[in-house]
């Protein structure tokens, strides 16, 4: 079953901030967030594991909550490059395969 | 950038006939996946491989198979096409198992008419 994110879509201004939240009904042991931008391929962010710390990439940051198996993708002042899809995917501790099952997306787009 | 190229990139194909898709890598590493991507659903696992001859079935596998001969290359194959598989097909490589970072392909835009 997928995780859900949400918002399934944000506007921003240049130097707003945004969250995208990703929920998950199974047990997880990490969390992935990617970027895509119109286009183009899907780009890696951050992984978030079981018992790990919260991940930082430029202004870009994200927590993971074990017990509600939910994950947080914080945007603080946004630029326009943020603009794109993103995805978080995660990684069920129960998952014999160890794949990862990807949310819907939720596209930002951040606006001068 | 790492190095993973797919072909073709554009394909029209009508209904009831064979497509095979094309994943090539330079980076040595042992996983790689194929998704579909369509509006609303991100991207969806089809199968995987981790290792030569080694692949599994993914979360929508019905109607696709694949191979895996060489290292480098992963070959996506529906046995014949239909309209629900029109969507873009990414390819995928990671060094490691569940996912780890993986890096993605530029994508196939496949429509079957």
């Amino acid at each position: 079953q997928q995780p859900v994110q949400s918002p399934q879509a944000v506007i921003l201004r240049e130097g707003e901030d945004a969250v995208i939240n990703c929920s998950s009904s199974k047990a997880l042991y990490s969390v992935h967030w990617y970027r895509q931008k119109h286009g183009e391929a899907p780009v890696f962010l951050m992984i978030l594991l079981k018992g790990g710390e919260q991940k930082g990439h430029e202004k870009i940051s994200a927590s993971f909550n074990e017990k509600k198996q939910q994950s947080s993708l914080y945007l603080t002042a946004s630029q326009l490059s943020y603009s794109g899809t993103y995805f978080c995917g995660t990684r069920a501790i129960n998952n014999a395969g160890n794949m990862l099952t990807f949310g819907g997306g939720t596209r930002l787009m951040v606006k001068p | 950038d790492a190095g993973i190229t797919q072909s073709p990139r554009h394909k029209v194909t009508e209904t009831g006939t064979p497509v095979t898709l094309r994943c090539h890598q330079t980076e040595n590493h042992r996983y790689m996946y194929w998704y579909r991507q369509d509006p609303g659903h991100g991207l969806r696992l089809i199968h995987y491989s981790y290792g030569v001859k080694d692949t599994d079935k993914g979360e929508v596998s019905d109607g696709y198979s694949v191979s895996r001969s060489k290292t480098e290359d992963f070959l996506l194959t529906l046995e014949s096409a239909t309209s629900s598989q029109t969507s873009v097909y990414f390819c995928a490589i990671s060094e490691l198992a569940g996912g780890g970072e993986q890096y993605f392909g530029p994508g196939t835009r496949l429509t079957v008419t």
